[in-house]
């Protein structure tokens, strides 16, 4: 059974650097793409970008000026930041992977977390 | 960026109906095509990888078709359980991007 966890603050000023973290359960860490992704209130998917285990990382250009992915093996934790937030960064955030299928085929989710932009 | 146009945005459907949804992407991308379900306040979850193939331990009334731009997926009888929003998703080019989902309701 993969365990995923995504945790972080629920509300965060504008302006200031959101920062979520995703914890994996052992066995899903080492040759894993973890993937985040957003989904704002009612609306569709998007990708942010994803980082492999050992720090590579890929992410959406249009979001590439202000987000940083990192990782921690020793907790199994990847890592998500996104600077200088807007309203339109409001939405439920998701780490994401997969298993036995291509990396972009999300197999495996965490229960996402609610994050809101505002003063 | 690919554009994935997915329709309709909606539909409402009795039990045992089959259902179809439709996905057009801007450009070529083989079969790199994905669908999820989701339901409210859930994650998603993949139902069909590389556009036709099944997930595992996903029922076999959900399949996929096509190549290229056009996409299909269908739910080949529609269960009480099947109420959720589908999206579609190419990974051919980067950024990876979703269609804008498909709400399924019962009539």
């Amino acid at each position: 059974q993969v365990l995923v966890q995504e945790s972080g603050p629920g509300l965060v000023k504008p302006s200031e650097t959101l920062s979520l973290t995703c914890t994996v359960s052992d066995g899903f860490f080492t040759n894993y793409y973890w993937t985040w992704l957003r989904q704002p209130p009612g609306k569709g998917l998007e990708w942010i970008g994803y980082m492999y285990f050992s720090g590579s990382t890929n992410y959406n250009p249009s979001l590439k000026s202000r987000v940083t992915m990192s990782v921690d093996a020793s907790k199994n934790q990847f890592s998500l930041k996104v600077r200088s937030v807007t309203a339109a960064d409001t939405a439920v955030y998701y780490c994401a992977s997969h298993r036995d299928r291509h990396p972009d085929a999300f197999n495996i989710w965490g229960q996402g977390t609610r994050v809101t932009v505002s003063s | 960026d690919i554009q994935m146009t997915q329709s309709p945005s909606s539909l409402s459907a009795s039990l045992g109906d089959r259902v179809t949804i439709t996905c057009q992407a801007s450009q070529g991308i083989s079969n790199y095509l994905n669908w999820y379900q989701q339901k409210p306040g859930k994650a998603p979850k993949l139902l069909i990888y590389d556009a036709s193939n099944l997930e595992t331990g996903v029922p076999p009334r959900f399949s996929g078709s096509g190549s290229g731009t056009d996409f299909t997926f269908t739910i080949s009888s529609l269960q009480p359980d099947d109420i959720a929003t589908y999206h579609c998703q190419q990974y051919g080019n980067v950024p990876v991007t979703f269609g804008g989902g498909t709400k399924v309701e019962i009539k």
